[in-house]
């Protein structure tokens, strides 16, 4: 079944401890992003990445880290974790790398909560 | 100025109704506009994209007018399952008029059909 993978799907943690929040894809996808979704404030885009070996920053990507050394894992790293960065996040993938008809497909989502 | 703005409503229509949403882009050169659904606590799902010619699928319309830099959509005949929240993405272009990997979505329109 093609799929995004999230994981953890739910996780609290406090302020300053290390979290990856890892993302994997089976669709041979070139195209994958992290999304943040806070009330009031909709999705936001934390980092992209085109292809392997290319990350961008997107409109949000202060107290993140990404890596993208295999085409189907894309982890989300957070180095020190500060309150206002709980939130939902979702990871995204595309095979057209958004210059075709550009569905992405995202994964359930991680709820992170951070004390 | 948000660079793409939704109207968050939320919109409360009666099944059978035909409800309209609207939204703003800043970006004159944005070249790739698309509607997501998304559910409760769930991920987003692409719902159309939208081409210059307008499109549409079945009780949905989706339209682009470049020139005032809006899109919308139409939902006609609703049902008690279309309720969810209607997000608006586009796709920006770089200064050179390609088209890369940063989207953004609208904050979101909500919809309640009720019987």
């Amino acid at each position: 079944e093609a799929q995004v993978t999230q994981n953890p799907r739910y996780l609290i943690t406090v302020t300053g401890k290390k979290l990856t929040v890892t993302c994997s894809q089976n669709m041979n996808h070139e195209y994958m992003s992290w999304y943040r979704q806070d009330p009031g404030l909709g999705l936001r885009q934390i980092y992209y990445s085109m292809n392997v070996e290319v990350t961008d920053k997107g409109d949000v990507p202060e107290g993140y880290k990404v890596s993208r050394k295999e085409k189907r894992n894309f982890p989300l790293i957070l180095e020190s974790p500060s309150p206002n960065q709980t939130s939902l996040y979702f990871c995204a993938s595309s095979s057209t790398g958004l210059k075709g008809t550009g569905e992405l497909f995202f994964g359930e989502g991680s709820r992170l909560t951070v004390l | 100025r948000k660079e793409v703005e939704q109207d968050p409503g939320p919109f409360n229509v009666p099944e059978g109704a035909t409800v309209a949403f609207n939204c703003t882009y800043s970006n004159s050169a944005s070249q790739s506009f698309f509607w997501y659904r998304q559910d409760c606590r769930k991920e987003p799902k692409l719902l159309m994209s939208v081409y210059s010619s307008g499109n549409e699928d079945g009780r949905f319309t989706a339209q682009l007018n470049r020139a005032s830099q809006y899109i919308s959509l139409l939902i006609r005949d609703s049902k008690l399952s279309d309720s969810a929240t209607y997000l608006c993405v586009v796709n920006f272009a770089n200064a050179g008029g390609t088209s890369y990997g940063k989207l953004t979505f609208g904050q979101g329109t909500i919809l309640t059909v009720h019987p």
